[in-house]
């Protein structure tokens, strides 16, 4: 089967550094990808890693290990309009996404 | 204009009723998807579509059928709706080759009485 772990919920104070951490078990995985969502928006791509390491987007970076099956999204200078969910995805041969059940990020002032 | 539009945004309708719900894409992407979002879960895959002549179930396709009418359009009926199809419908679209990059609409929420 497929599954993907991560937290839940996490609180951070604006300014700071929050790491959103998934763990994933599938079969032909491809890479894993990090979503976005504000209150029921529509869901928007952050980042994607098919390799080890890290990925660098601005105030995001999302880094994978493969032989951990992990990965994290690392969020910097936190502001208040990052509080939103946070999803990861892995993708396998299939060419379909399977998703977390997302983490609720709340940024306090 | 948006990429991927969903219509309609909002629907109450009645156990036993027959539901469609729209997308279209301006995007030129050969790939569309259909997901449900319940409360504070993630999103679980439909049905999804690799090309007009291309179509695929998901992990929750019981109670759900499909329509890829063109490349630009998927549409995603419950023939029979019951109250716990009641959730956010997504729609989405990736390009051939890049399916971990999807774009998605705004959703529509449905509810089911």
């Amino acid at each position: 089967g497929q599954s993907l772990e991560q937290p839940s919920e996490v609180t951070a104070v604006e300014g700071a550094i929050v790491q959103i951490n998934c763990t994933y078990q599938t079969s032909g995985f491809y890479g894993l990808s990090w979503y976005q969502q504000h209150d029921g928006g529509a869901p928007t791509f952050l980042s994607y890693n098919a390799l080890d390491g890290l990925e660098e987007t601005g105030r995001f970076s999302s880094f994978l290990s493969r032989s951990d099956s992990y990965g994290y999204l690392l969020l910097q200078e936190l502001q208040m309009k990052d509080s939103a969910s946070y999803f990861c995805a892995v993708g396998n041969q299939g060419g379909k996404l399977i998703f977390g059940q997302g983490t609720e990020l709340s940024v306090k002032p | 204009d948006a990429d991927v539009t969903q219509t309609p945004r909002n629907r109450i309708t009645k156990t036993g009723k027959r539901i469609m719900l729209e997308c279209s894409q301006t995007k030129g992407h050969d790939r569309m998807y259909w997901y449900r979002q319940d409360p504070g879960l993630g999103l679980q895959l439909i049905y999804y579509s690799f090309d007009v002549k291309d179509i695929n179930k998901g992990e929750i396709s019981d109670g759900y059928s499909v329509s890829r009418q063109a490349q630009a359009k998927f549409s995603l009926s419950l023939e029979s709706a019951i109250p716990n199809q009641t959730a956010l419908y997504f729609c989405a679209t990736s390009q051939t080759g890049s399916s971990d990059t999807q774009y998605f609409g705004p959703g529509t929420r449905l509810t089911v009485l």
